[in-house]
């Protein structure tokens, strides 16, 4: 039963644009929400995150955006750089402190 | 702070045999998770500590598997015995607060 389902395996953007990077999930008693990034080789780095109560969270290139209702939350990174490639894991939180992931998605940003 | 250390960072084992995983936190931090990641479930939480007391270990795939947390600063996650199906990477995290986990850099199984 995978709580965090991140639908696309695989994304390709070209240098410059925007990427979107998609989640969806199942708990409503989940209360807080995260992004990490994962190259070869090493452990998954926190991103970016946001909270239950709110709907949009930017740090820098990055936006997370939260939609309750429909039970999906998206991650904005804006422009792309080639040194974005990487795999993009969306997790969630629930208390007291249990952190759930999704099955990762792999961004290739091209030139 | 030299953040979450795991070790191995490989480990080549045969069927059958134990296999023993371990895993230092960052100090201070009081919550620890085992995941294990493969492409069909990503990263898969197997296991979480609190203040050193597991929480949550519905996520242990089988008997063979379990973990031990006997003080802040240091975890293991056995496996005996092993099989070639346990073949993952294997990420240990560490937190203080409510969601952000710092990782590891995992140890990589092969069971051959």
């Amino acid at each position: 039963d995978q709580q965090v389902k991140q639908n696309s395996p695989s994304l390709s953007v070209q240098e410059g644009r925007i990427s979107i990077l998609n989640c969806d999930y199942t708990n409503s008693m989940f209360d807080y929400f995260l992004w990490y990034k994962k190259y070869p080789a090493e452990g998954p780095t926190f991103l970016i995150s946001i909270s239950s109560i709110k709907d949009k969270n930017e740090d820098g290139r990055f936006t997370v955006f939260l939609n309750k209702s429909a039970k999906h939350l998206s991650l904005h990174i804006v422009p792309s750089q080639p040194g974005d490639s990487a795999v993009y894991f969306c997790a969630a939180s629930v208390p007291p402190d249990k952190l759930i992931f999704g099955t990762g998605t792999r961004l290739q940003v091209f030139p | 702070d030299a953040g979450v250390i795991q070790s191995p960072r490989h480990e080549v084992t045969e069927m059958g045999q134990e296999v023993t995983l371990r895993c230092k936190p960052i100090s201070g931090h009081n919550s620890l998770f085992w995941y294990r990641q493969t492409m069909m479930r990503g990263l898969e939480l197997l296991i979480y500590f609190n203040n050193n007391v597991p929480i949550d270990d519905s996520g242990m795939p089988e008997d063979r598997f379990s973990a031990k947390m006997p003080n802040a600063s240091f975890s293991t996650l056995k496996i005996q015995p092993s099989e070639p199906r346990d073949s993952a990477v294997y990420f240990c995290a560490s937190s203080l607060r409510d969601g952000e986990a710092f990782f590891g850099q995992g140890t990589r199984l092969t069971v051959v």
